[in-house]
């Protein structure tokens, strides 16, 4: 089946620096890519919708200029955290869709963001 | 998409059926009813999905009313791998950029 793979898995940065999440079709092309966010013992929630060389869509309250999303080929969507501070501590994660498949998503394994 | 509602917890014990209900109530013509699950510190895993048929895979059966206002997944004997939450999530199929958004799901908890 489809394999969305995610990395890094962790990553602890400190308060100010950027941090960079890669997101990657294994064996399928992806057009859109979604990226979610997760507090503990919260649901997941939309960060933005990347798509391939286009801007990305960003969802109410996510600051795009914070966020930063490129989708520059149809396997590989990044997040980049801006200037990141401990409220950013966070699950990341990203999912796409590989219409090779009739169930729907993928998701990828997910990065914890921790910032000290 | 149509919003669903499910149990916040559920207890089940090791070896035996687990049934998660989901509503979906408001759930229109062309939508479909998904479930994933999310086990701890990992990206959610997709199980099964419907339309109006009752459906079964290798992980598990979809039960869905006539009516389709509601749903139930059934895990035929849960392990204790199977403790997870478990999201129900209605959406179109037919739109390509259309995310999935999920609700609070149903932490099930299987117990030895």
């Amino acid at each position: 089946g489809a394999v969305v793979s995610q990395h890094p898995s962790w990553v602890i940065c400190k308060s100010g620096t950027s941090v960079k999440i890669e997101c990657r079709s294994l064996d399928f092309q992806a057009t859109t890519m979604f990226w979610y966010r997760q507090f503990p013992k919260q649901s997941l929630m939309l960060m933005a919708t990347s798509n391939e060389g286009s801007k990305a869509t960003y969802e109410q309250g996510v600051e795009k200029d914070k966020f930063l999303i490129n989708h520059a080929s149809l396997t590989l969507s990044t997040l980049t955290v801006t200037s990141a501070h401990p409220e950013d501590s966070s699950f990341y994660i990203c999912s796409a869709r590989d219409f090779g498949e009739t169930y729907g998503y993928t998701f990828g394994s997910g990065t914890r963001l921790t910032v000290v | 998409d149509a919003k669903t509602t499910q149990p916040p917890s559920m207890d089940c014990a090791e070896g035996r059926a687990a049934n998660l209900p989901c509503n979906h109530s408001t759930i229109s013509g062309n939508e479909y009813v998904y479930w994933y699950r999310q086990i701890h510190s990992q990206g959610p895993q997709y199980i099964i999905h419907g339309l109006k048929n009752n459906e079964t895979n290798e992980m598990a059966s979809l039960i869905i009313t006539e009516d389709r206002k509601s749903s139930t997944l059934i895990l035929p004997h849960a392990t204790l791998r199977d403790t997870a939450v478990y999201y129900c999530i209605v959406r179109s199929s037919n739109n390509a950029g259309n995310m999935l958004t999920f609700g609070g799901g149903t932490r099930l908890m299987v117990k030895p």
